[in-house]
């Protein structure tokens, strides 16, 4: 079954402390994973994807296959990096996501 | 360029009644996704459009769940005999295609309250 887990639902740092986001995945084939990120008050958006592997706002995650995991991280956190991150793989042919459960960043000051 | 669009934002109705929820895809974008987030749950995908025809509606909950999409673009979630469990927020995505490498744009959402 294709599955997604992120075990944390809140990750509390504070400023300037490193961050890791935790998402482990089950797929049977090569998966394609994703990050996406709700702010505040704003849409759901992309944050970066495997496939590109780009840093995007100082983050970056690595497709780790023997360990089927596809965890955030990032060296500094900001406070402007407080918002629910969603782990999420493309399932099948029709593109569509299968997301885990979310985690609340919370960067303290 | 606009992007995608939902109305209502917010809809609040009584257990029993039916509701429409209206999405308007990105222009020129053939793939249009509903997902549902609601509390406990997370994100659910509920189904997808290639065009106008529905490939995959593997997520749809229950009967009381259907869709259309009409000349390519505008899609209508149609919830009938509303349930307290279906308060939720409703979610659509569009992208140029599915498969590849596509990204899903989403919209603001419809935060559905059933009373």
């Amino acid at each position: 079954a294709q599955r997604v887990t992120q075990p944390e639902k809140l990750l509390s740092v504070f400023k300037g402390a490193p961050v890791e986001l935790k998402c482990n995945y089950s797929y049977s084939g090569s998966p394609e994973l994703f990050w996406y990120v709700q702010y505040s008050r704003q849409r759901l958006q992309l944050l970066l994807r495997h496939i590109s592997r780009e840093s995007i706002k100082g983050f970056t995650a690595d497709l780790n296959k023997g360990e089927t995991s596809f965890h955030l991280k990032k060296p500094f956190a900001q406070e402007e990096d407080s918002a629910m991150y969603y782990c999420a793989l493309v399932g099948g042919a029709t593109n569509k996501l299968i997301f885990g459960t979310g985690t609340l960043l919370a960067v303290q000051p | 360029g606009a992007g995608v669009s939902q109305s209502p934002s917010n809809k609040v109705t009584e257990k029993g009644k039916d509701v429409e929820l209206r999405c308007d895809p990105i222009s020129g974008h053939t793939a249009l996704y509903w997902y549902r987030q609601s509390l406990g749950q997370g994100l659910e995908f509920l189904i997808y459009f290639q065009g106008n025809s529905a490939p995959d509606k593997s997520g749809l909950p229950s009967d009381r769940f259907s869709a259309e999409r009409t000349g390519g673009s505008v899609s209508t979630l149609t919830i009938q005999r509303t349930q307290q469990e279906d308060s939720a927020v409703y979610l659509c995505a569009s992208s140029l295609a599915a498969g590849g490498p596509y990204e899903q744009f989403f919209g603001p959402g419809t935060r559905l309250t059933v009373l």
